[in-house]
């Protein structure tokens, strides 16, 4: 039983390039939750999706970043234009039901973002 | 204000000695989950041990415990017989119930714990 994955785990991107994450969650889970990992610090929650919908984007910057969770295939995380302060570590967690208070959220490997 | 606290910002701990990472937390909510995962240097993040508000009795998950003083807020994990594998950054991250939370986790800046030798 895969867990969650991630793809690429390691990701190059110049200043202006688009940036394209990649997250397949466990199977049978249809909630996915993405967070950003600055250096030093702890993870920082960024949008929470369900098959086809945004449910809470609140942790999103408002430009350049969208996320989406299709009826086939993974969740995507997009930074359009990226800035060398989009360098970071980008997570994954999935679920199978809303976060219920003791719901394990599962984590990928992360997405580490350099931008150059 | 912050929500989860880790005041330790690095943790050294002998070989197969017991040691506490500290954490507070700050919420309105009388229903909670409070979780700690470990971050290994090769960057994954692994579920370690969880507490709900609710819960009378401290969790334990093998050599890890959770030492849970709701009127404190504070839930400080606790490794026995610490093992050099133990060697990580730990976070302790909070789940709100009614206030507001779609199941999102809320997480401190982590602590990094060193096993010496």
């Amino acid at each position: 039983n895969a867990g969650v994955m991630q793809n690429p785990r390691h990701l190059v991107r110049r200043r202006g390039q688009e940036a394209r994450l990649r997250c397949s969650p466990m199977k049978g889970h249809s909630h996915v939750y993405w967070y950003r990992q600055l250096p030093e610090e702890g993870l920082k929650f960024m949008v929470y999706l369900q098959k086809e919908n945004i449910i809470d984007e609140s942790g999103m910057p408002k430009e350049r970043f969208s996320a989406e969770f299709p009826k086939e295939g993974p969740s995507i995380l997009r930074i359009q234009q990226v800035v060398r302060g989009d360098s970071a570590a980008y997570f994954c967690a999935s679920s199978h039901s809303k976060g219920q208070l003791n719901t394990e959220a599962f984590f990928g490997q992360g997405t580490r973002l350099t931008v150059v | 204000a912050q929500k989860i606290t880790q005041t330790q910002p690095g943790m050294f701990v002998q070989e197969k000695e017991a040691v506490t990472l500290d954490c507070t937390y700050d919420t309105s909510d009388q229903s909670y989950g409070l979780f700690w995962y470990k971050q290994p240097s090769s960057g994954e993040m692994i579920f370690l041990i969880y507490q709900g508000s609710y819960d009378e009795q401290n969790a334990t998950e093998g050599r890890y415990s959770l030492n849970f003083q709701k009127a404190r807020k504070s839930a400080n994990l606790v490794i026995s017989a610490s093992q050099l594998g133990d060697s990580a950054m730990y976070f302790c991250a909070m789940r709100e119930g009614i206030g507001g939370s779609q199941g999102n986790l809320i997480f401190g800046k982590g602590t990094k714990l060193s096993v010496k030798p």
